[in-house]
């Protein structure tokens, strides 16, 4: 199985930059995802990382080393409507994601 | 612009019951995943289908089990609900890129 960590609660200010960490171990690393969660609804799909480098797109940009079996989340110009729960999870082989607990980012006037 | 759908969006059953959970895919994908997910815990694997008739054990199948006869079909069956299987469940299409609205099934 997989250990994925990622903080349980971060809060920010509107206009702000928020940062959200996640660390994982596994044995045979096929990716890394990055999903948004508003309360009550599913998961939406933000982006994929499976080489060493930042993938940016547009507000949100998502950083991966493989070598330190880590990952951020950045998002940059919060909005109210990003307070949500943030889902880091790794794909182990071709299929199988394992999900971090997810962080729930609240954003403040 | 739908891609995944899910029978029911909220369903409350009886302990012991058989429990059909429906998810359709209009992407023309293989994969089709079932998914769990519970406060504290995240979301947790149940089973996955890479192609039709094919399924494969996620990390908590017990008490569950699955049907692909169709490519853009994928049933999650509770044979004998229990109260532990009160939950969110989600179904996910395209390697999970795309997840269904979700099912918040009560077991009384």
């Amino acid at each position: 199985g997989q250990n994925i960590d990622q903080p349980t609660e971060m809060t920010a200010t509107e206009g702000a930059i928020v940062q959200i960490n996640c660390t994982y171990q596994t044995s045979g690393f096929n990716g890394l995802f990055w999903y948004q969660q508003h309360a009550g609804e599913a998961p939406t799909f933000l982006s994929y990382n499976v080489l060493d480098g930042l993938e940016e797109k547009g507000r949100f940009s998502s950083f991966l080393s493989r070598s330190k079996g880590y990952s951020y989340l950045l998002l940059k110009e919060l909005q109210m409507k990003d307070s949500a729960s943030y889902l880091c999870a790794v794909r182990d082989g071709d299929y199988k994601l394992s999900f971090g607990a997810g962080t729930t980012v609240t954003v403040r006037a | 612009d739908v891609k995944v759908t899910q029978s029911s969006r909220y369903l409350v059953k009886r302990t012991g019951e058989k429990v059909f959970l429906e998810c359709v895919q209009d992407m023309d994908h293989e994969n089709m995943f079932w998914y769990r997910q519970d406060p504290g815990l995240g979301l947790r694997l149940i089973y996955f289908s890479y192609d039709v008739k094919m399924k494969e054990k996620g990390d908590i199948p017990e008490g569950y089990s699955v049907s692909r006869e169709k490519k853009e079909r994928f049933s999650l069956i509770l044979e004998s609900a229990s109260t532990n299987q009160t939950s969110m469940y989600l179904c996910a299409g395209k390697d999970t890129q795309y997840f269904g609205p979700g099912t918040r099934l009560t077991v009384l």
